[in-house]
C-alpha cells in the first residue's frame, strides 16, 4: 500500500513569488492535513480538508490556502512568499475515524531566498 | 489556545540506560499520540493513547496517559543507538487538528 506522496521534495523560490505543493494521500484516506515545520516554531497546523471541504484552519495568514480534489488529492498554495515561509511542509492523511492517527508524507522543503 | 510542552528538549543518554520523556498539555483531551522523526525524514506514528490510564508498549518504548494530570510519558528502557531521533507528542481536542509538542531530541551514546 503506497504511503502519502508529496511533490516536489525540494523547492527554492524568491520573495514575492507563489508556490503550489501537492499531496496524494493513502488510498482510501479522505482527510488530508497540512503542517508547517520550522526549527523555531515546531510543527504547526495549517488546515485540514475532508471531501473537498476545509474543516479546520490554523492560525496562518490568508496567503496560505489549500484545496482538495474529488480523488482526495490536495494542494497547498502560498502566495507572496516571505523569507519566514521557509520550512518543511508536511502533508498527512487519515481515515475519518475519531481515534485515527495521521500518516505523514516525506514533506516538501521550501527555501525562500 | 492549547499548549503542549515536552521535556526535556534535548536528551543525551548512554546505551543501556533508562529515561522518561514528559508531555504536558493545557486543555482536556483524551486523544494523545507519540511520533518519531529521524533527521531529514517524516514523522512515524509510535503510539495512540485514547483513554485515561492507557499504556502501550512496543519494544523498548512504553507510553502512558494520565488525562486528569494532562500528562503523558514515553519511557525508554535500556536505550540503544537506533532509538536516536526526535520524539513528538501530539494532542487532539476536536476534529482532526493535532497540536504537537516541542519535540525531544534524543541521542543515545554507545
Amino acid at each position: 500500500k503506497a504511503g502519502v506522496t508529496q511533490t516536489p521534495r525540494y523547492l527554492i523560490k524568491t520573495r514575492g513569488q507563489q508556490v503550489t505543493l501537492s499531496c496524494s494521500p493513502i488510498s482510501g484516506h479522505r482527510s488530508v492535513s497540512w503542517y508547517q515545520q520550522t526549527p523555531g516554531q515546531g510543527l504547526q497546523f495549517l488546515f485540514e480538508y475532508f471531501s473537498e471541504t476545509q474543516r479546520n484552519k490554523g492560525n496562518f495568514p490568508g496567503r496560505f490556502s489549500g484545496r482538495q480534489f474529488s480523488n482526495s488529492r490536495s494542494e497547498m498554495n502560498v502566495s507572496t512568499l516571505e523569507l519566514g515561509d521557509s520550512a518543511l511542509y508536511l502533508c498527512a492523511s487519515s481515515l475519518v475515524l475519531a481515534d485515527e492517527k495521521l500518516f505523514f508524507g516525506s514533506g516538501t522543503q521550501l527555501s525562500v531566498l | 489556545e492549547l499548549k503542549v510542552e515536552q521535556n526535556p528538549l534535548f536528551l543525551s543518554m548512554q546505551e543501556g540506560k533508562n529515561y522518561t520523556i514528559y508531555c504536558n498539555y493545557s486543555t482536556t483531551s483524551d486523544r494523545l499520540y507519540w511520533y518519531r522523526q529521524d533527521p531529514g525524514k517524516s514523522l512515524e506514528s509510535l503510539f495512540v493513547l485514547l483513554s485515561n490510564g492507557a499504556v502501550k508498549q512496543e519494544g523498548r518504548l512504553m507510553a502512558s496517559l494520565d488525562t486528569k494530570a494532562r500528562l503523558s510519558t514515553l519511557h525508554i528502557t535500556a536505550a540503544v543507538h537506533d532509538l536516536s531521533a526526535t520524539y513528538f507528542c501530539a494532542v487532539v481536542i476536536t476534529g482532526n487538528q493535532f497540536y504537537f509538542g516541542t519535540g525531544t531530541s534524543l541521542t543515545v551514546i554507545p
